[in-house]
């Protein structure tokens, strides 16, 4: 079973920096495309990371562009999202998704909350 | 940045309806593009991929269909449980941009 389990989100003050981690299972990571989507509260989704399965390309939006940083470690087959300098316009829901061309999996989710 | 105008923003319709929800792209992103449905508190999960296809499990009453830069999901029949929220998006080119969204009711 394809499953995607997401960790390490939390309150952090305007400034830090935070690591999420998204462990997969059921598929290996090394052959798919890993990407970061987010969620506002209320508000709709918004895409802010992908990488390549090899690992040699990654994207950005503007947004979080030389900000946020997305890995992986083949060996433990997991995935990260480096978050730094973080903003409050950076709290929200963070979900983890397998998928190129559409995202067929999806994590439940972790909430990062941006605040002083 | 290609944007997707999603419309309606909300929609309330009856279990005898036939829904459609639309996404309009700024410029040409072929078939590069998917619709997500989301329960409150639930992460999202694919309905269509490709412009057209059904994703696994995914119950034949919803389809999807293209015109030009406006694609359509439509939903023949709803039922209850399809209540939600829905969103399309595109993956032709990054940014990687989604509808700003559909609140689906169903009385």
């Amino acid at each position: 079973e394809v499953q995607l389990v997401e960790s390490g989100g939390g309150l952090v003050q305007p400034g830090s920096p935070l690591k999420l981690s998204c462990a997969a299972s059921g598929f290996t990571l090394s052959s798919n495309w890993l990407n970061w989507i987010r969620q506002a509260p209320g508000k709709g989704l918004e895409w802010v990371a992908s990488i390549y399965p090899d690992g040699s390309s990654t994207f950005y939006p503007d947004t979080v562009k030389g900000r946020f940083v997305v890995s992986k470690d083949h060996a433990r087959n997991t995935g990260y999202l480096q978050m730094n300098n973080l903003r409050s316009e950076d709290t929200a829901m963070y979900y983890c998704a397998r998928g190129s061309d559409y995202f067929d999996y999806w994590g439940q989710g972790v909430m990062v909350t941006v605040s002083s | 940045d290609i944007q997707m105008t999603q419309s309606p923003a909300s929609l309330s319709a009856s279990l005898e309806e036939i829904v459609t929800i639309t996404c309009k792209a700024s410029q040409g992103i072929d078939d590069f593009l998917s619709w997500y449905q989301q329960k409150p508190g639930k992460s999202p999960h694919l309905l269509i991929y490709d412009t057209t296809s059904l994703a696994d499990g995914v119950p034949s009453r919803f389809s999807a269909s293209r015109s030009g830069t406006q694609y359509s999901l439509k939903i023949s029949r709803p039922q209850v449980d399809d209540s939600g929220f829905y969103y399309c998006l595109q993956s032709y080119s990054t940014p990687w941009t989604f509808g700003g969204g559909t609140k689906l009711e169903l009385k």
